[in-house]
């Protein structure tokens, strides 16, 4: 089942922060974050995996609540090479409390950054 | 420098033709993917497949066919049973098929149909 994330679109102003959510209605192996500027490929960002970790990768950084099934990208001091999509996808917990071989992702996030 | 090829990346399709999409990817991965992006909205699973010679269906499988003869290569075909083809379709790459590695995408295919 599709994750699903908010806000649907976010616009700031170059400096100020921004949260996006990812919530999933089942258990969770791990979450991925991807960031995809109009037309072209989705690029990998990072990947949280069962545990509860947090993630940093330059002033991007994300956590996963495994208990909430959900996780949350941070996004400080935007800057404007930060617009584009962004697209949580989540990797579920079956039944028989193995890994369901697939990524499955949420509608996106629109990120618009101004000058 | 490693990474995935799609081509071509714009496609034109008439009503009732066969297409098909073109992914190739060196970076050595096992696992292979097939993604239909519909504008406003998320990826969709259309094919996924572990090794050479085995896939599975996604969540939006019909009307499309896939092979894997190659580690390296993994086409997709938009048959005439696909009766809204018109999207942007992205293949992917991981590791493994397993929840611990990120995917690499190419830069997409976008097919129309006139």
């Amino acid at each position: 089942q599709q994750p699903v994330q908010s806000p649907q679109a976010v616009i700031l102003r170059e400096g100020e922060d921004a949260v996006i959510n990812c919530s999933s209605s089942k258990a969770l192996y791990s979450v991925h974050w991807y960031r995809q500027k109009h037309g072209e490929a989705p690029v990998f960002l990072m990947i949280l995996l069962k545990g509860g970790e947090q993630k940093g990768h330059e002033k991007i950084s994300a956590s996963f609540n495994e208990k909430k099934q959900q996780s949350s990208l941070y996004l400080t001091a935007s800057q404007l090479s930060y617009s584009g999509t962004y697209f949580c996808g989540t990797w579920v917990i079956n039944a028989g409390g193995t890994s369901y071989g697939k990524l499955t992702f949420g509608q996106g996030t629109i990120l618009t950054v101004h000058p | 420098d490693g990474g995935i090829t799609q081509s071509p990346k714009y496609l034109f399709r008439k009503e009732g033709q066969n297409v098909t999409l073109s992914c190739e990817q060196n970076l050595n991965h096992d696992a292979m993917y097939w993604y239909r992006q519909d504008p406003g909205q998320g990826l969709r699973l259309i094919y996924y497949s572990q090794i050479v010679n085995d896939f599975q269906k996604g969540d939006i499988a019909e009307g499309y066919s896939v092979s894997r003869e190659k580690k390296e290569s993994f086409p997709l075909t938009v048959t005439s049973a696909q009766k809204n083809p018109t999207a942007f379709y992205l293949c992917a790459s991981s590791l493994a098929t397993t929840y611990t590695y990120g995917y690499t995408f190419g830069s997409g295919t976008r097919l129309t149909v006139v």
